[in-house]
C-alpha cells in the first residue's frame, strides 16, 4: 500500500513570499492532518480535516496559513507571506478515521531566508 | 489539558545492550498512546500503541513499550539494540474521553547506538 505523499521535499523562499505544499493521503483514509515540527521539537498540530471539512485549525495561525481539501481526498496548505519564524518541516498524515492510527509523509522542509 | 514529556534528549547505547526510551504523561483519563521513529529527513514511522488491555505492546522492529497507570509513564524497551535503531523516537498522547482531541507529542529523545 502506497504511503502519504508530499511535494516538495525542500524548499527555500525569502521572508514575506508565499509557498504551497501538497499532500496526497493514503487511499481511503477519512481524515488528514497538517502538522508543523520546529527544529528540535515534536509536531504540532496545525490543522485536520476529515473528508473535505475542518475539524480542528485552533493552532492554525489564520492570518497566514490556510489550507484547503477538496473533494476530501488531496490537500494543499499555503502561507502568504511567510516569516522567518515558518522555518520547519512540514509533515502530513492520513488516518482511516478520527482517533485512528496516523500514518505520516515524509514532510517538506521549509527554510525561509 | 494533555500532554507528554520525554525527560532525556539523548539515549546513548552500545550495540546489543537493552535500551530504554522514557515517556511520562499527563491526561485526565484513560490515554491512548503511541510511540513514532523519525530517520534523517523521513517522516514520521509508527511503532506501536497501546488503547486498552496487555500493559506490555509489543510493535514492529522488536521495539515494544509498557504501559504503568500508577507511574503515568508509557517507556519504549528493545532487549538487544542495533546500529539501525539510531533515529529520533516520538512519545504521544491522546485524550480519548474529549471527543476530537489531537494527538500531543513529546519533544523527542535522540536514541544513539553505538557499535
Amino acid at each position: 500500500e502506497a504511503g502519504v505523499a508530499q511535494s516538495p521535499r525542500y524548499k527555500i523562499i525569502e521572508k514575506r513570499q508565499s509557498v504551497a505544499f501538497w499532500c496526497n493521503p493514503i487511499s481511503g483514509h477519512a481524515t488528514l492532518y497538517w502538522y508543523q515540527q520546529i527544529l528540535g521539537q515534536g509536531p504540532k498540530l496545525l490543522i485536520q480535516f476529515q473528508n473535505n471539512g475542518v475539524v480542528d485549525d485552533s493552532q492554525l495561525p489564520k492570518d497566514r496559513f490556510s489550507a484547503e481539501r477538496l473533494k476530501g481526498v488531496d490537500s494543499t496548505l499555503k502561507i502568504q507571506p511567510a516569516k522567518l519564524e515558518d522555518s520547519a518541516v512540514y509533515l502530513c498524515a492520513s488516518s482511516l478515521s478520527r482517533g485512528s492510527t496516523q500514518y505520516f509523509g515524509p514532510g517538506t522542509r521549509l527554510t525561509v531566508l | 489539558a494533555q500532554s507528554v514529556a520525554q525527560p532525556e534528549d539523548q539515549v546513548n547505547v552500545a550495540e546489543g545492550n537493552p535500551l530504554t526510551v522514557k515517556c511520562t504523561y499527563s491526561v485526565s483519563g484513560n490515554p491512548y498512546l503511541f510511540w513514532y521513529v523519525q530517520y534523517p529527513n523521513r517522516g514520521l514511522q509508527f511503532l506501536l500503541k497501546y488503547i486498552t488491555g496487555d500493559n506490555l505492546v509489543k510493535g514492529s522492529y522488536g521495539f515494544e513499550a509498557e504501559f504503568n497507570k500508577s507511574q503515568t509513564s508509557f517507556h519504549l524497551k528493545k532487549p538487544s539494540a542495533l546500529v539501525s535503531d539510531s533515529a529520533l523516537y516520538f512519545c504521544a498522547v491522546r485524550d480519548p474521553r474529549e471527543g476530537n482531541t489531537p494527538l500531543v507529542f513529546g519533544k523527542g529523545t535522540r536514541l544513539s547506538v553505538i557499535a
